[in-house]
């Protein structure tokens, strides 16, 4: 299958600082990428899905001006995690789907773990 | 709106024993169902996905699933459990429109295979 690569894969960082993670399509082109949160013992939570080249729609209650996702190419998308709290500590995961139709598999990346002190 | 339902947290089986997790979905339109399978500290793998073609769907490391309308149910089964199949799986459903052609996940199950 397709790989869909995430970098960093764990990060820790100080309160109040921004947090950037990258999500990479190594094989395919990915029109649309999704970025999810994962608490411990806990199922995915859709944040948003990015379109590339056009501004991310994300879930209700998501901080769009806290969480900033750029999906610049078919091949990149980045989640920001801006002004970063220990609340945000979470493992996030993103998806790659080549097309639009809902049985087109999402391919997952392997998670980033973040740590916010 | 779709939703999906996985009854039952936790599941401990005996390695050779069956394997089944079941999982109930809602769904206003035909779904399109899905199970993952997600292993420590890692991204999910696909395990299978129904696409509306055969009820029964065959997948990956010998599980498969079917798709029962009547039920609204696409349970997971594996005839002879490994302790490799210790995991975390996600049972999810897409609309075919509508919902963004967004996945929805269940709250998973937690797989645990004994001696």
């Amino acid at each position: 299958g397709a790989v869909v690569s995430q970098h960093p894969s764990r990060v820790i960082c100080k309160s109040g600082t921004s947090v950037k993670i990258e999500c990479r399509s190594l094989d395919f082109q990915a029109t649309t990428m999704f970025w999810y949160r994962q608490f411990p013992k806990q199922s995915l939570m859709l944040m948003a899905t990015s379109n590339e080249g056009s501004k991310a729609t994300y879930e209700q209650g998501v901080e769009k001006d806290k969480f900033l996702i750029n999906h610049a190419s078919l091949t990149l998308s980045t989640l920001t995690v801006t002004s970063a709290h220990p609340e945000d500590s979470s493992f996030y995961i993103c998806s790659a789907r080549g097309g639009l139709a809902s049985y087109n598999e999402q391919f997952f990346g392997p998670g980033t773990r973040l740590t916010v002190l | 709106a779709q939703s999906v339902t996985q009854l039952g947290s936790h599941v401990s089986v005996s390695e050779g024993a069956l394997v089944l997790l079941r999982c109930n979905y809602s769904s206003s339109v035909p779904p399109y169902l899905f199970w993952y399978v997600q292993y420590p500290n890692q991204g999910l793998q696909l395990l299978l996905k129904y696409t509306s073609a055969a009820t029964l769907v065959k997948g990956i490391n010998g599980f498969e699933a079917e798709f029962k309308k009547s039920e609204t149910s696409f349970h997971l089964t594996k005839p002879s459990a490994h302790m490799s199949d210790a995991a975390e799986y996600f049972c999810a459903v897409s609309e075919i429109t509508g919902g963004g052609n967004k996945l929805t996940f269940g709250t998973g199950t937690q797989l645990k295979v004994e001696l």
